[in-house]
């Protein structure tokens, strides 16, 4: 079936660095992923969706020049926290639009990323 | 848009049923997803409604009403490795947006 790799799987980085977040598709082309963060004990809530080839669409409240979101070919999109803070310490989680018989629109899950910002 | 409820939390004995709710507020409905999520990982599809009714699979079934913006899924024969948190998401027609409700934390006891 469709596979998501999200790496890393982990992070911890310094306060006002810069993390990116990697989501490829491996053995199917997805022009349309999808990035999630997700709290403790919190569900999954949209950030933003990334489009091959184009600007990313922002949920609102999710500050584009803070997530940076790169979706430069069918297999990759990116997600860059700059200037990362404590408060955005977090689950990443990114998908993306799979072929799937189970279901119409198939969704497919990378593993996500535990960031956190010491 | 979509505002999805679940309860938080639900606890029920090894071997048992449980039913997990979740109702939905939506326009332009085009199908609704349930998907399983352990702790610190990605979620995991569990079952697609799009017509109203009882989908079964296995151990796990899922309902949706949709005059009634309700759904439920149905857990059977509960083993330990279900404890986990159970999210009811859905998307809204013409649009591919996935949106989770707020998930349901179950824990299966002895």
């Amino acid at each position: 079936g469709a596979v998501v790799s999200q790496h890393p799987s982990r992070v911890i980085c310094k306060s006002g660095t810069s993390v990116k977040i990697e989501c490829r598709s491996l053995d199917f082309q997805a022009t349309t992923m999808f990035w999630y963060r997700q709290f403790p004990k919190q569900s999954l809530m949209l950030m933003a969706t990334s489009n091959e080839g184009s600007k990313a669409t922002y949920e609102q409240g999710v500050e584009k020049d803070k997530f940076l979101i790169n979706h430069a070919s069918l297999t990759l999109s990116t997600l860059t926290v700059t200037s990362a803070h404590p408060e955005d310490s977090s689950f990443y989680i990114c998908s993306a639009m799979s072929p799937d018989s189970r279901q119409p629109y198939g969704y497919t899950f990378g593993s996500g990323t535990r960031l956190t910002v010491v | 848009g979509q505002n999805i409820d679940q309860p938080t939390e639900m606890t029920a004995t090894e071997g048992a049923i449980v039913q997990i709710n979740c109702t939905y507020q939506t326009s332009g409905f085009n199908g609704l997803f349930w998907y399983q999520q352990h702790a610190g990982e990605a979620p995991t599809f569990l079952s697609y409604n799009v017509l109203d009714g009882l989908e079964e699979k296995g151990r796990f079934s899922s309902f949706l009403s949709r005059s009634k913006g309700y759904s439920y899924l149905l857990l059977k024969e509960l083993q330990m490795k279900d404890s986990a948190s159970y999210l009811c998401a859905g998307i809204t027609g013409g649009g591919n947006k996935l949106t989770f409700g707020t998930g349901t934390q179950l824990k299966v006891e002895l």
